[in-house]
């Protein structure tokens, strides 16, 4: 099994719509991270969270929330999805020390 | 704040020859270093990172990579490369006092047989 898992794989959305990604871990790391990924643009950080009860916007926070419901669970909502968030989002792990950092397989989102 | 470039959008190399993959960074401490590989459908995986140490570092699937900090470089080396070893690679640098982890925009290299 994956360390770190994301639902939905692949998702197609219309515009206005509510949408949640979801991610869970089996590491048990404390820090939970989601990144979108645009072509050149590399990865940027949405949110991310130290601890159940820490949550903390990233560089691109606007039009998101996220929700720690577990220590091993983090998700990602977009309440009302608009077609510049078409994007391949990651969901990222990492223990106290900030290490490497592991991430699930994506979910390529595209909002129409 | 931090910062990692990736210069070249693009690598190409033949079967066999020596890959590098190109990454500066910008920091304001000792910088943690690493390299992320993703390839298609996939999400990343991690080869390698510089903590502290040796300044050559070696990773997964023959992959090695340089710690230069006087030209704050951090390139990506393997000396023979394989067809399998194409897919987009990312540099990422983190300040050991934050937690934020920035990437670069990411090289994709392809390998012909």
């Amino acid at each position: 099994d994956a360390d770190v898992t994301q639902t939905p794989r692949n998702r197609i959305t219309k515009t206005g719509k509510r949408i949640m990604l979801e991610c869970s871990q089996t590491k048990g790391h404390d820090r939970m991270y989601w990144y979108r990924q645009d072509p050149g643009l590399g990865l940027r950080l949405i949110y991310y969270s130290f601890d159940v009860k820490d949550i903390n916007k990233g560089e691109i926070s606007d039009g998101y929330s996220v929700s720690r419901q577990a220590q091993a669970k983090f998700s990602l909502s977009l309440e009302s999805a608009i077609p510049n968030q078409t994007a391949l989002y990651f969901c990222a792990i990492t223990d106290r020390w900030n290490t490497e950092a592991f991430f699930g397989q994506g979910t390529r989102l595209t909002v129409v | 704040a931090q910062s990692v470039a990736q210069p070249e959008d693009q690598v190409n190399v033949a079967e066999g020859n020596p890959l590098t993959v190109k990454c500066t960074y910008s920091v304001s401490g000792n910088p943690y270093l690493f390299w992320y590989v993703q390839y298609p459908n996939r999400g990343l995986q991690f080869l390698l990172k510089y903590i502290t140490g040796d300044n050559l570092v070696k990773g997964s699937y023959g992959f090695e990579a340089e710690f230069n900090k006087s030209q704050t470089s951090f390139h990506l080396k393997k000396p023979s490369a394989l067809v399998s070893d194409s897919a987009l690679y990312f540099c990422a640098v983190r300040d050991p006092s934050d937690y934020k982890l920035s990437f670069g925009a990411g090289t994709t290299v392809t390998v012909r047989a």
